[in-house]
């Protein structure tokens, strides 16, 4: 069964640093996958993905994430961060199971600080 | 295009209760799962429907039951309700022919369902 572990639950930082969002998966077969972001209240909205080739994705917002093999990971960055990318980050992957079923982590939660 | 739409937002029910939540995907998209979102377990898969048929199910108990109609849209239920019912329940559509194993085609999500149980 696939697993991910978001390995730090809160990331304070301040306006303009730099952020790294950590995720290891666990995976016996290739895997698909994906970054999402949730503001508060609302739904996910995806932030990235990846499926195979490149293993640097880009993704929407400035956020860009690398995909590891060896290391099982898929670390998520951003250069330089602003106020509103203050939310709820969530790594996941997909299950390969025959349907579309996700499998998340626990989620990130980043707070931008002025 | 329209985004996925989930009523009511929000719900107040007591224990023993039922409660049906609806959901609307995508136009075209013919793959609806259903997520339950607290703080202590995070996100976890209830089920996916794909053209009226159940594809993949959760480990959640019976009282959790879900369906889906010849337009895509689907609901979910919860008969029997229980305190730790309380949730954000998500629904998310997608067009679920990526094909292959599955698991790859992008899904986009409603704003949920808040469902407090007393």
């Amino acid at each position: 069964a696939q697993s991910v572990t978001q390995l730090d639950s809160q990331v304070p930082v301040f306006e303009e640093a730099p952020v790294e969002l950590r995720c290891n998966y666990s995976s016996s077969v290739s895997v698909y996958l994906f970054w999402y972001v949730q503001y508060p209240n609302q739904g996910l909205q995806l932030l990235l993905k990846y499926l195979s080739g490149s293993t640097l994705v880009k993704g929407i917002n400035g956020f860009e994430a690398e995909f590891n093999k060896s290391q099982t990971s898929f670390h998520l960055r951003k250069p330089s961060v602003h106020i509103s990318d203050t939310a709820e980050y969530f790594c996941a992957v997909g299950d390969q199971g025959g349907s579309e079923k996700l499998v998340f982590g626990k989620g990130t939660k980043l707070t931008v600080n002025p | 295009k329209a985004g996925v739409t989930q009523t009511p937002r929000y719900l107040i029910k007591t224990r023993g209760q039922q409660v049906t939540l609806s959901c609307s995907p995508i136009s075209g998209h013919r793959s609806v799962s259903w997520y339950q979102q607290t703080p202590g377990q995070g996100l976890q898969f209830l089920f996916e429907y794909f053209s009226e048929t159940q594809r993949n199910k959760g480990n959640f108990p019976g009282r959790f039951s879900g369906r889906q109609f010849s337009n895509s849209r689907s609901e979910m239920n919860v008969s029997t309700l229980e305190l730790g019912d309380s949730a954000l329940y998500l629904c998310a559509s997608s067009t679920g022919l990526a094909g292959g194993p599955g698991g790859s085609d992008t899904q986009y999500f409603g704003p949920g369902t808040r469902l407090t149980v007393l």
